[in-house]
């Protein structure tokens, strides 16, 4: 039972590069969600799906972009990396509901240099 | 949007008890989430509150109260593996988690 795969793990990457980072959930859940986790500020939502085919804005969207073309993938894309977005990022999946917990990934740790 | 607040530090003794408090503010609220994080690992999921009152769950409980704003979670005869991160997050009215900055709890011999 694999859950939430990221890909990569870690990556170092000259400023102004383009980084696609990868999820993917095999628990066939509507919700995904993309977080950058940073000392002291804790988790900040940057986008998110309610569903495939959709995608919306979270807290920190700027400079980054989503896509969710079917239920299992939701890759996030920098398109010009800056140091700023030097992070550890996890995706998240959740099936919605009552309880609605979130299910992580064991998340990508991104140095931009 | 969601405004969070939780200590940034607590540090006990192992067997004792410790209590984590969150207060939030919010535009629209949908439950409140306390997850468990360990250095260099994803969150994972603790507990969930919608209505007032306190939930049991072995010897963590969370407590809630929409009216104050205010949540705590109470982490019972500690264990050494319970020093980790406690990550306070409010869902809003459209699914989504907003996280306070979290609670490093370090427990001593």
């Amino acid at each position: 039972i694999a859950g939430i795969t990221q890909a990569p793990t870690s990556q170092i990457l000259a400023a102004g590069r383009r980084m696609t980072l990868r999820c993917t959930q095999d628990m066939r859940h509507n919700a995904m969600y993309w977080y950058r986790q940073d000392l002291g500020l804790g988790l900040r939502l940057i986008h998110y799906s309610n569903t495939a085919g959709t995608t919306g804005k979270g807290e920190v969207p700027d400079g980054y972009s989503v896509s969710r073309a079917n239920t299992d993938d939701f890759p996030l894309t920098l398109a010009s990396a800056v140091p700023s977005q030097t992070s550890v990022y996890f995706c998240a999946s959740s099936s919605g509901g009552d309880t609605g917990e979130l299910f992580f990934g064991e998340g990508s740790r991104l140095t931009v240099l | 949007g969601q405004n969070i607040d939780q200590p940034t530090e607590m540090t006990a003794t192992e067997g004792a008890i410790v209590q984590i408090n969150c207060t939030y503010q919010t535009s629209g609220f949908n439950g409140l989430f306390w997850y468990q994080q360990h250095a260099g690992e994803a969150p994972t999921f603790l507990s969930y509150n919608v209505l007032d009152g306190l939930e049991e769950k072995g010897r963590f409980s969370s407590f809630l109260s929409r009216s104050k704003g205010y949540s705590y979670l109470l982490l019972k005869e500690l264990q050494m593996k319970d020093s980790a991160s406690y990550l306070c997050a409010v869902r809003d009215a459209d699914y989504k988690l907003s996280f306070g900055a979290g609670t490093t709890v370090t427990v001593r011999a």
